[in-house]
């Protein structure tokens, strides 16, 4: 059964670093394009970040320049370095498996909050 | 990219059909038939309800449908349950190659 297990979520200071990691099993990793998405405390979904399987990418605007997407097809994990942290980063940060363009499996989130 | 825009709640009594709509333009909803609907309940991530307009993955209740007209898109709950108490979004691929989520919409079963 596909399962996905982020990690890497944590306190940071205003203009500083994280990265996170998804952990991805029960199905071929690399043939998917996978996604970052994140929910505010108490707000709706917002889409990331998504990778497709030769590691082309495309990122929201709101976090154009500032975070970089990226994946080991060898580990099985996807990744998620996020510079620049501001407070409205502050949020669960879900990576969701694609197919057909769609958000079929989702992780259990990491939390990461973004606080001096 | 602006957020789909959701009604901010939905209501209906068990038994009854509510219907939740997902409005974009026609560079996300209107222009592609990939619109999805994910249910969350509180603390839990997502699940996915309804992919490519109105296919429903294996497990979803059939109870569930979703449909697409112009640049709105529609989730349907026949039937309603207590279980379906939750939020709900929908969510669109778009021009720019990206994905817009809707602003969500809390389901309350009466």
């Amino acid at each position: 059964q596909v399962q996905l297990v982020e990690s890497g979520g944590g306190v940071v200071q205003p203009g500083g670093s994280l990265r996170l990691s998804c952990a991805a099993s029960g199905f071929t990793f690399s043939s998917y394009v996978m996604h970052w998405v994140r929910q505010a405390p108490g707000k709706g979904l917002e889409w990331v970040a998504f990778i497709r399987s030769d590691g082309s990418n495309k990122y929201a605007d709101s976090v154009k320049g500032r975070f970089t997407i990226s994946r080991d097809n060898s580990k099985n994990t996807l990744y998620l370095q996020m510079n620049s942290l501001r407070a409205e980063d502050t949020a669960v940060y879900y990576c969701a498996k694609d197919r057909n363009w769609a958000f079929w499996y989702w992780g259990q989130g990491t939390l990461v909050t973004v606080s001096s | 990219q602006s957020a789909l825009t959701q009604p901010a709640s939905v209501s209906g009594s068990p038994g009854q059909s509510i219907t939740i709509s997902c409005t974009g333009t026609s560079s996300d909803v209107g222009g592609y038939n990939h619109v999805s609907w994910y249910q969350q309940h509180p603390g839990k991530a997502p699940k996915l309800m309804i992919y490519e307009v109105n296919n429903r993955p294996s497990g979803v209740s059939n109870r569930f449908s979703g449909s697409k007209s112009g640049n709105t898109a529609s989730l349907t709950i026949s039937g309603l349950q207590a279980e379906d108490e939750a939020d709900y979004y929908c969510s669109s691929y778009t021009s720019s190659i990206t994905y817009v989520f809707g602003t969500g919409t809390k389901v309350t079963v009466l």
